[in-house]
């Protein structure tokens, strides 16, 4: 199965900043990458697929990049809702698989 | 607007049957796939399986044989049954919808936990 590694596993932030984080596949999955975000106790909500689509409603300080076995999320101008657990998922391949997450926390 | 909502025990003993349903409102389901992930404490979420529009079924092969899903469309249900559970298999569960053409899972419920303890 394709291993995702995320790195940082945690990512201390002020807000306004900006955030980069990072998603390495084992193999490549071209272009078949999406990020979700996570608050503890709700629903993951998509932030991007297709490595660098944003999804409905996601405002334009998230962006994805990358293609392959690398990609990143930035997060521009942080905003106090945030600040949550963002994964990566690559569906190019069965069995699906997410990465193990990063943590996006108030610094 | 869709919504998805795990249902079923907070608690299964050792060996058996952890059984759990989503019930999906709103929305086509004609192109939907119907998945469930679960996410162990301190690890990333791990796909299970899904069941398609037509009822075909696939499964993550770490579980050897162990899972199944099914689902009822005139409830608009789909069922997760894990046999012969360990503690393990403590996780929050969810389900998830993946629409076919785009295959990324774009709608998930709140999960439920569930504990594998005597």
């Amino acid at each position: 199965e394709i291993v995702l590694t995320q790195s940082p596993a945690t990512l201390s932030v002020s807000p306004g900043e900006s955030a980069t984080l990072s998603c390495r596949a084992s193999q490549s999955v071209g272009g078949n990458l999406a990020w979700y975000q996570h608050k503890s106790g709700q629903a993951p909500g998509l932030l991007i697929y297709d490595a660098s689509t944003r999804a409905t409603g996601i405002p334009d300080r998230f962006s994805g990049s990358g293609s392959g076995t690398e990609f990143t999320l930035t997060i521009s101008s942080l905003q106090s809702e945030d600040f949550a657990v963002y994964y990566c998922h690559q569906y190019n391949k069965w069995p699906r698989t997410f990465g193990q997450g990063t943590k996006v926390e108030i610094k | 607007q869709v919504l998805l909502q795990e249902s079923g025990p907070g608690l299964v003993r050792p060996s058996e049957t952890l059984s759990l349903t989503c019930t999906f409102s709103g929305g086509s389901i004609s192109r939907s796939y119907w998945n469930w992930i679960r996410q162990s404490p301190g690890k990333g979420p791990e796909w299970l399986g899904y069941i398609s529009p037509i009822g075909s079924t696939d499964y993550n092969p770490s579980l050897t044989n162990r899972v199944s899903i099914s689902q009822d469309t005139s409830r608009r249900q789909f069922s997760l049954y894990l046999y012969s559970v360990t503690a393990a298999d403590t996780a929050v569960y969810y389900c998830a919808r993946l629409q076919g053409g785009s295959w990324y899972l774009d709608l998930w419920g709140r999960g439920t936990l569930v504990t594998v303890s005597s």
